[in-house]
């Protein structure tokens, strides 16, 4: 089972672009699929996107034009990048690994970060 | 998108109960179907996934059944870890899509 550890910025402001950067520890890093997803407070999980070692990536449709997720493999990270933010981005953003063997339930979860917009 | 619907929003049971919790997708979603519960201010946690397999360490009181638009999860004898909010998510198709929870309650 692989650790999952999150960082970055809390609070922002409308327009500014969020930077979190999620650390795989134990386990393996190649052969799956690295996401991000958001809760925004009090609602439901929204899938953001996910990267794997080649650097090929999914992003949800909606969020898809202002959304960039990278990795970096010598450090076993990847980072998600969200432009122009807005208030309605304030919530708990988790990365997350799939479960071994198949194909798209999460099984391992960072600790979550809570980002907020606010002016 | 696939849209998740669950129902119901809220389930008040007592320590013992059998619940049962619906999701119906809009469109079919085969067997791609996984269960999380999540605790407040916690990750969510899997419970179920491919509609029906258990994980590993997951208590068999907790159970998974359907296929194509609609699916249930069993909780057979409520124990007091029990009590949380609980969604399911379609990964049939891009982009993933979750349900919107469901919140068991102590009665």
């Amino acid at each position: 089972q692989a650790q999952l550890q999150q960082w970055g910025a809390g609070l922002l402001k409308p327009s500014e672009t969020l930077s979190l950067t999620c650390a795989v520890y134990g386990g393996s890093f190649s052969g799956y699929y690295w996401s991000w997803i958001r809760q925004p407070p009090g609602k439901g999980l929204e899938w953001i996107g996910e990267i794997n070692r080649a650097e090929s990536t999914n992003y949800n449709p909606s969020l898809k034009s202002r959304v960039t997720i990278s990795v970096d493999t010598s450090k076993n990270q990847f980072s998600l990048n969200l432009s122009s933010m807005t208030a309605a981005d304030t919530a708990v953003y988790y990365c997350a690994r799939k479960l071994t063997g198949d194909v798209g339930s999460f099984d391992d979860w960072g600790q979550g970060t809570l980002v907020t917009v606010s002016s | 998108d696939i849209q998740m619907t669950q129902s119901p929003f809220t389930v008040s049971a007592s320590v013992g109960d059998r619940v049962t919790i619906a999701c119906r997708a809009n469109e079919s979603v085969s067997q791609w179907l996984a269960w999380y519960q999540q605790k407040p201010g916690k990750a969510p946690n899997l419970l179920i996934y491919k509609a029906s397999s258990l994980k590993r360490g997951v208590p068999s009181r907790f159970s998974g059944s359907g296929s194509g638009t609609e699916f249930t999860l069993t909780i057979s004898s409520l124990q007091p870890d029990d009590f949380a909010t609980y969604y399911c998510q379609q990964y049939h198709s891009y982009s993933y899509t979750f349900g919107q929870g469901t919140k068991l309650e102590i009665k």
